[in-house]
């Protein structure tokens, strides 16, 4: 079954970088994009950046342009998120997601979702 | 871009319906049919419900279905239990610039 397994909780202070990561099993990794959204306490949900693990391709969302950077290993099946320069409205929950549909053909919906890490940011 | 507007509540007795608007615009919403609503439960991974406005994934009860008129997209829960209380939340494509954007949220309390 598809799985994404995302690493613990973190806690960091205002400035620092957090590299969150999300493991993939279940299907063939390089076929479906991964996305990130995060939702901070008391907030809706907020689209933050795609990766495609074929080839490497990001897109982010222009909120978090230049702050946040995705990355993938192929050989692990595993995506990872770094945010830097971190604010205390940066706390929230960061979850990965996988999109369905595949290379060439996304199907622009998230058909599964990663456990959620949670990241605390403060001095 | 500005986060698709939800009304903050929701409640309804078991066995009632309750019905969720998502209110967007002609450039996520109105423009697409990539609508999708997702339940999120405390310490859970969220959870696809609808798809493409009205479609529902595989395993999803047909007490769930979703419907759209101009800029504004329906979630309708019939038949309530008492799983269905947790938040949800409604999102559209974009276009290539946006993407992809969210919801503000709906608690649906089951009384």
């Amino acid at each position: 079954q598809v799985q994404l397994v995302q690493s613990g909780a973190e806690v960091k202070e205002p400035g620092a970088s957090v590299k969150l990561s999300c493991k993939a099993s279940g299907y063939t990794f390089t076929t479906n994009y991964v996305h990130w959204v995060r939702q901070a306490p008391g907030q809706g949900l907020d689209w933050m950046a795609l990766i495609v693990p074929s080839d490497g391709y990001t897109i982010y969302a222009q909120s978090f342009q230049g702050r946040v950077t995705l990355t993938r290993d192929t050989s692990t099946r595993t995506v990872y998120m770094e945010l830097s320069s971190l604010r205390s409205d940066d706390t929230a929950f960061y979850y990965c997601a996988r999109e369905a549909g595949g290379i060439g053909a996304p199907a622009k919906r998230f058909d599964y979702w990663g456990q959620g890490t949670l990241v605390t940011v403060s001095s | 871009q500005s986060a698709l507007t939800q009304p903050p509540s929701a409640s309804g007795s078991p066995g009632q319906s309750v019905t969720i608007s998502c209110t967007g615009s002609s450039s996520d919403v109105g423009g697409y049919s990539y609508v999708s609503w997702y339940q999120l439960h405390p310490g859970r991974a969220p959870k696809l419900i609808i798809y493409e406005v009205t479609k529902r994934p595989s395993g999803v009860p047909d007490r769930f279905s979703g419907s759209k008129s101009g800029n504004t997209a329906s979630l309708t829960v019939s038949g309530l239990q008492a799983e269905d209380e947790a938040d949800y939340y409604c999102s559209s494509y974009a276009g290539s610039n946006t993407h992809y954007v969210f919801g503000t949220g709906t608690k649906v309390t089951v009384l």
